[in-house]
């Protein structure tokens, strides 16, 4: 019972390397989402997706760029890494906004040196 | 623009008391109210939805109710335990800012940093 995965876990990033985080789910959910989580600014939601093909931004989407080509997976990617986005990236899933619950995967803590 | 607050910031009580979690919001539209807990380095695990209708909703050890009026929720754990130790995160959903729907985005608290220790 995989639920929300995310890859990787890990990841050290010099400043202005790309990279891109995984979010794969296996509830068949429609809406997906990336939050990420710093100290004393809590969770703010950086893109989401309301379905396959779609993404739209969140509360802090400078530096961020997303795909959902396939329903299970939704991807974040940064262009040009930057010292301000070391965080704690979390992915997450729910199958409807209404009366469904929130999943979260385990996170992907990132330094950007 | 909802704002979601957690009171209070930390909390550390000995093995076996009852306690109790504030969450206030400020935008009563809310479609649900979801409590979380997360442990050091982990992700976010899933406790408690309540939806807007309801007043509560309890599982196990753990109560969480829901006054959508006066924009409130209290999440009570029972016969606290040192396993219980964790922060605990109080997110809504519900309208966006234009008054359309948020499509299932939460605003999260800051969240409550429970210490029971034995």
């Amino acid at each position: 019972n995989a639920g929300v995965t995310q890859t990787p876990k890990f990841r050290v990033l010099k400043t202005g390397q790309s990279m891109t985080l995984l979010c794969a789910q296996d509830m068949n959910h429609e809406y997906m989402y990336w939050y990420r989580q710093d100290p004393g600014m809590g969770l703010r939601l950086i893109h989401y997706s309301v379905g396959e093909g779609t993404t739209a931004k969140g509360e802090v989407p400078d530096g961020y760029n997303v795909s959902r080509l396939k329903k299970q997976n939704f991807l974040l990617g940064l262009e040009s890494a930057a010292p301000s986005q070391t965080s704690v990236y979390f992915c997450a899933s729910r199958l409807g906004y209404f009366v469904t619950e929130a999943f979260f995967g385990q996170g992907t803590r990132l330094t950007v040196v | 623009k909802q704002e979601v607050t957690q009171i209070p910031a930390a909390l550390s009580v000995p093995e076996g008391e009852n306690l109790v979690l504030n969450c206030s919001f400020t935008d009563s539209a809310i479609y649900n109210l979801q409590w979380f807990r997360q442990d050091p380095g982990k992700g976010l695990t899933s406790l408690l939805l309540i939806q807007s209708s309801q007043r509560e909703q309890t599982s196990g050890r753990l109560n969480a109710s829901l006054d959508k009026s006066s924009g409130r929720s209290t999440l009570y754990i029972a016969a606290s335990q040192p396993g219980d130790s964790a922060t605990y995160l109080c997110a809504v959903s519900g309208r966006d800012n234009a008054g359309g729907t948020s499509y299932g985005k939460l605003t999260f608290g800051q969240g409550t940093i429970l210490t029971v220790h034995p």
